[in-house]
């Protein structure tokens, strides 16, 4: 059974501070590997989506890496803005279960 | 492109009525939808995988009775929650693949929160 992890569960950091959020899955045979982004209350924006013989991505000020082989995901934010206070999500795509798997997420606030 | 939309977005009924959540995939076709329920501060639990013109998979531990899922198009699936407690008050959020789109590329709706009295 896949199971997703993030870390750190929440984050507070100073406006202008680049930052890395960390994403762990247990079954390294996946399909694809996207990172949303979560408002309070709201639905899901789908931030970047790495395939499976991707190793990063790139969107703007997010960058995001896969390490296929040892089950890791980073999602890098540069010159962190207030703006991007929310609570981010990996997820992971397994073929076989044809399903996506949430990690816990992580709470990040930028203060000014 | 790729917009989904749910509906209702805030929902509160009282106890042993039913509710239904609308899920419309505005400018796309969806084969297959997809029905995730969030408790708070908690991360999305996948329910069941909504076909159209065929069953719903439900997951396991999800009662197929408690929760009605209905794919009448490729553009519109609906859940209804039936008899309605106040523990199946939650977050519920919807998604869709747009044919063609890579595999796994989920689309999600603005979620619908709903409160049981």
């Amino acid at each position: 059974k896949q199971e997703v992890t993030q870390i750190p569960a929440a984050l507070s950091v100073p406006e202008g501070e680049n930052l890395v959020l960390n994403c762990s899955f247990t079954d390294s045979a996946i399909y694809n590997l996207q990172w949303f982004r979560q408002d309070p209350g709201k639905g899901l924006t789908s931030l970047l989506l790495i395939q499976s013989s991707q190793r990063e991505q790139t969107s703007g000020r997010l960058n995001a890496s896969l390490d296929k082989s040892s089950g890791r995901s980073t999602l890098y934010i540069a010159a962190s803005q207030p703006g991007d206070s929310a609570t981010y999500l990996c997820a992971v795509y397994t073929g076989t279960a044809s399903k996506l798997t949430f990690g816990t997420g992580t709470r990040l606030q930028v203060t000014l | 492109g790729a917009v989904v939309s749910q509906h209702p977005s805030r929902v509160i009924c009282k106890s042993g009525t039913s509710v239904k959540i609308e899920c419309r995939s505005l400018d796309f076709q969806a084969t297959t939808m997809f029905w995730y329920r969030q408790f708070p501060k908690k991360s999305l639990m996948l329910m069941a995988t909504s076909n159209e013109g065929s069953k719903a998979t439900y997951e396991q531990g999800v009662e197929k009775d408690k929760f009605l899922i209905n794919h009448a198009s490729l553009t519109l699936s609906t859940l209804t929650v039936t008899s309605a407690h106040p523990e199946d008050s939650s977050f519920y959020i919807c998604s869709a693949t747009p044919s063609g789109r890579k595999t796994g590329e989920l689309f999600f709706g603005e979620g619908s929160r709903l409160t049981v009295l």
